[in-house]
């Protein structure tokens, strides 16, 4: 399917437990961005990526850890995951240059659970 | 980026056209205005962007005004799935990555 897709849609994990969310983009943006929302701070940077294996820090990168070997790919990784990693994870992918080059295109989102 | 100031909750009803205000007044003479909404529990959408001119698209219209310290995005004929939580973000288009800062955004609800 063209667009952008995760990975799973729903998770429950337990405190300690590595999990790792899926985003993947079909239209070769450069770009690609975690985005935690969570009731009363809105969405909140974690990691972004200009390009593969260039990834820099956010607002909130703690306990997160991300890569990109390919383009249309940019995993999340909760290493060791905590209650406080409860949220709803997005993915967002944006061009670099072109009529759309302004626009983030976002994924439907991860809810993640971890108990 | 230049910060954004928008009501918190707004509604209209059905069919009617809704005007969401949003104030920006250190906006820098290279940022532009977009507007996104987040529809209940989905990905946020983009809508409609702009630098000086007032533009329209099949979504909306944004209508900006001369000293560019403000802006309002026009629903022309609102429905029920345009309620959503709306997001008016000013920022640079070129240059490094460029996140988008979402703030706390309009809650439109539309009326039957």
């Amino acid at each position: 399917d063209a667009g952008i897709t995760q990975s799973p849609r729903y998770k429950i994990t337990e405190t300690g437990r590595q999990v790792t969310l899926m985003c993947h983009q079909t239209w070769s943006h450069s770009y690609m961005f975690w985005y935690r929302q969570d009731l009363g701070h809105g969405l909140r940077l974690i990691y972004y990526s200009a390009a593969a294996d260039i990834t820099d820090k956010g607002e909130v990168p703690d306990g997160y850890v991300v890569s990109r070997s390919k383009t249309e790919n940019f995993p999340l990784t909760l290493e060791s995951a905590t209650r406080s990693q409860t949220s709803v994870y997005f993915c967002a992918s944006r061009d670099l240059a072109g009529p759309t080059a302004g626009e983030q295109f976002f994924g439907p989102g991860t809810r993640l659970t971890v108990l | 980026d230049a910060k954004t100031t928008q009501p918190t909750s707004m509604d209209c009803a059905e069919g009617r056209a809704a005007n969401l205000p949003c104030n920006h007044s250190t906006i820098s003479g290279n940022e532009y205005v977009y507007w996104y909404r987040q529809i209940h529990s989905q990905g946020p959408q983009y809508i409609i962007h702009g630098l000086k001119n007032n533009e329209t698209n099949e979504m909306a219209s944004l209508i900006i005004t001369e000293d560019r310290k403000s802006s309002t995005l026009i629903l022309p004929h609102a429905t029920l799935r345009d309620t959503a939580v709306y997001y008016c973000i000013v920022r640079v288009v070129s240059g490094s990555a460029r996140q988008l800062t979402f703030g706390s955004g309009t809650q439109l609800t539309v009326l039957p």
